[in-house]
C-alpha cells in the first residue's frame, strides 16, 4: 500500500465551479500536509501547507485536514482556466527529512 | 541564478551505461534534495543533502545510485550500470533552510532520462 493516496483523475469542470482535490494516507506520523501546483512541463511549486489538523484558506484555496479519516482537501473556488495543471498532495513527519507524494490529480478548467 | 537549474535537460542512454545528472540549486540555499518522477506519478523521494552532508538516502532505490555535493552548492546523481527501468525524470529541488513545508522547495526543470 502506498503512504499517500490520490486518485489521477482527469477531472474537468467549467469555470467558475467549485473544485474539491483529495488525499487520503496511511502513516499517523504525518503532521505536516502541503499541496503543490504542477503546470505542463515545469516543476512542482508550493500552494499551501497545513500542521495537523484543520483548516486553511488563502483566497481562492481552501486546505483541510481531517487526522481521524486521514484525508486531506484542497477546495478551489471560482475555478479559472489558469486553474489548470497537476495538483499534488505531499506530507511528511514532524522529524524526517522526506516529503511524501501522491500521483496528483489533473485539472482542466473549461472556459 | 533565478533559479533551481538541472542538466542535460534530457538523456538519452543505453544500457549498461553510467550516467551523470547535474543540479545547480538557488545559490545560498542548504538544503538539496533528488527526486524521481515518473510520468503520471508524484515525485519519489530520493536523498537529501544538508550542506555538503547527505543526510539521507533511503530513497535510493540500489547501490547503483549514488549523489554528492562535495562543496555544498552543486549535487550530481550518478546511475551505473542503467537499466530500463531507471528511465523517468529526474528532479532537484532546494530550500533555503532545513527541510520544514514552511520552507518552500524549488524544483528544478527536470531530467528526463530515457534508457534504451
Amino acid at each position: 500500500q502506498k503512504e499517500v493516496e490520490q486518485d489521477p483523475g482527469p477531472l474537468s469542470v467549467p469555470e467558475g465551479a467549485i473544485v474539491s482535490l483529495n488525499c487520503t494516507y496511511s502513516n499517523s506520523a504525518f503532521q505536516y500536509f502541503m499541496w503543490y501546483r504542477q503546470y505542463s512541463r515545469k516543476g512542482p511549486e508550493l500552494l499551501m501547507y497545513t500542521y495537523s489538523s484543520g483548516n486553511k484558506e488563502d483566497g481562492r484555496f481552501t486546505a483541510q485536514v481531517d487526522k481521524s479519516s486521514k484525508y486531506i482537501s484542497l477546495f478551489i473556488r471560482d475555478s479559472q482556466p489558469s486553474d489548470s495543471a497537476t495538483y499534488l498532495c505531499a506530507m511528511r513527519t514532524n522529524t524526517g527529512n522526506q516529503f511524501y507524494f501522491g500521483t496528483g490529480t489533473s485539472l482542466t478548467v473549461i472556459p | 541564478g533565478a533559479g533551481v537549474s538541472q542538466s542535460p535537460r534530457y538523456k538519452v542512454t543505453k544500457r549498461g551505461q553510467d550516467v551523470a545528472l547535474r543540479c545547480d540549486p538557488i545559490s545560498g540555499h542548504v538544503s538539496l534534495y533528488w527526486y524521481r518522477q515518473a510520468l503520471g506519478q508524484g515525485p519519489e523521494f530520493l536523498t537529501y543533502f544538508n550542506y555538503e552532508a547527505q543526510q539521507d538516502k533511503s530513497g535510493l532505490p540500489n547501490d547503483r545510485f549514488s549523489a554528492e555535493r562535495p562543496e555544498g552548492s552543486i549535487s550530481t546523481l550518478t546511475i551505473q550500470r542503467t537499466e530500463q527501468r531507471d528511465s523517468a525524470m529526474y528532479r532537484c529541488a532546494s530550500s533555503l533552510f532545513a527541510p520544514s513545508p514552511r520552507e518552500t522547495q524549488y524544483f528544478g526543470p527536470g531530467t528526463r532520462l530515457l534508457v534504451l
